[in-house]
């Protein structure tokens, strides 16, 4: 069963804007973690950010955490169309064992 | 980080066969996991292969209709039972280590249809 929701299910943005996207999950976590998949393509690890962290950032990416609210945003700055892809949050447990949200779809428009 | 190489990519496949796919890590690993990812879907977990024993299954996932074979630390089979066109998905294989980061890496995918 899925872990997480993710909101919006789409985004469609221009080139240049922010893209931000958000995950909610249930269960008590010893991490999260972020994906991409390309059409038709296997999954990428973009960032993983731990239970005791609260904002991570990478390159264009920033993550935030919110135990409390056992929420997680991410937000990608200055996108570029190559960002169109699947965003998929994952929540980790014992034995490396991910659980997936939803996904968001985002689009980027040149 | 680890490569994984999933084969086949894809096929088309009749109803009542049955297709194992294989999946190759180009190093070792402590866990190994198939996904199922049905189409416009996110990912269900089907099982944890566990090296020389029986795999672990998630609820919903039966043994007889997944097979799954892991015979070292590299290298993983996933058969898709008596399909249905209800089998219809992408296949994903996964890889981390355990204790480490968390993070998996994932082969490309082997896509069915199921006619």
């Amino acid at each position: 069963s899925q872990q997480g929701e993710e909101d919006p299910q789409a985004l469609s943005i221009q080139e240049g804007e922010n893209a931000t996207m958000n995950c909610s999950y249930k269960t008590s976590i010893n991490n999260l973690q972020w994906y991409r998949q390309n059409s038709g393509r296997g999954l990428v690890h973009l960032i993983l950010i731990r239970s005791n962290e609260r904002e991570k950032h990478s390159g264009r990416l920033r993550v935030t955490l919110d135990t409390s609210k056992k929420s997680s945003s991410l937000l990608i700055t200055a996108s570029r169309a190559a960002d169109t892809a699947s965003y998929f949050c994952a929540t980790g447990a014992a034995g490396n064992k991910l659980t997936f949200g939803g996904g968001t779809r985002v689009l980027v428009k040149p | 980080s680890a490569v994984i190489s999933q084969k086949p990519s894809r096929d088309i496949c009749q109803r009542g066969t049955s297709l194992t796919i294989q999946c190759q890590v180009d190093s070792q690993v402590t866990m190994m996991f198939w996904y199922r990812q049905q189409p416009g879907q996110s990912l269900t977990l089907i099982a944890t292969a566990n090296q020389g024993s029986e795999a672990t299954y998630e609820s919903g996932f039966v043994i007889d209709k997944f097979p799954i074979s892991r015979p070292n630390l590299t290298f993983s089979t996933l058969t898709v039972s008596n399909m249905s066109p209800e089998d219809s998905s992408i296949y994903l294989c996964s890889a981390g280590d355990r204790g480490n980061t968390g993070e998996l890496f994932f082969g490309e995918g082997s896509r069915l249809t199921v006619l």
